[in-house]
């Protein structure tokens, strides 16, 4: 059965810091991984997602993600933080087995506090 | 981008009444999603749809249904709502290529 986890429900970094929030996976085939941002009352965006290729993705408002298959991890990093980024971040995987029902499942969610 | 409106944005009704949350998509994407998400919560699937004419159950189960008469329209009905159906209910929808799922802003609804 496919599976993502969010270890932290929330993450307090400094505006200029880097960040990283994690999320880790489980799946019986290939992965397909996304990231999306929810701001309050809004719906979820998309920012950015891994399929194939190169490990380092990146997306929209300068976040990447690195793709680790031994470690089963797919984290977000950013490397200056702004206090703007402050929102709450979902991890979703597939596998590719699945890949005609795009179903996504979502982690619990991660609330980035960035702080002036 | 996809184009997903959802309408209404907030709604606050009473118990026992029927209401239907619109959700429409202009990029003609055959795969249409309902999820269901308590406040800063996880997001739980309801209901999908793959085309015209099929409609799916999710991974929670849900006293609401959904229809799929045209590609571009998806819309969720409670017959009678209940306070524990107060959430956010998110519409999505899909493309053919590139496996990216595209979200509308959400509806508010409250049951009082």
């Amino acid at each position: 059965a496919q599976s993502v986890a969010q270890p932290e429900d929330q993450v307090n970094v400094a505006e200029g810091n880097p960040l990283t929030v994690k999320c880790t996976y489980s799946v019986s085939g290939n992965p397909y991984l996304f990231w999306y941002v929810q701001y309050p009352n809004r719906g979820l965006q998309f920012l950015l997602k891994y399929i194939t290729g190169d490990n380092l993705v990146k997306g929209s408002y300068g976040f990447e993600a690195e793709f680790n298959k031994s470690q089963t991890s797919f984290h977000l990093k950013k490397p200056s933080a702004l206090v703007s980024d402050s929102a709450l971040y979902f991890c979703a995987v597939r596998d590719d087995r699945s890949s005609n029902t795009g179903k996504l499942i979502f982690g619990q969610g991660t609330t980035l506090q960035v702080k002036p | 981008e996809a184009d997903i409106y959802q309408t209404p944005r907030y709604l606050v009704i009473g118990t026992g009444k029927k209401i239907t949350l619109e959700c429409s998509q202009t990029m003609g994407h055959d795969k249409m999603y309902w999820y269901q998400q308590d406040p800063g919560m996880e997001l739980h699937l309801i209901h999908y749809s793959y085309g015209v004419n099929s409609t799916e159950k999710g991974d929670l189960s849900s006293e609401s249904t959904v229809s799929r008469i045209r590609t571009e329209h998806f819309p969720l009905t409670l017959e009678s709502a209940r306070p524990s159906h107060t959430s956010q209910y998110l519409c999505a929808s899909s493309a053919p290529v590139g496996n990216t799922i595209y979200f509308g802003e959400g509806s508010w609804l409250t049951v009082v």
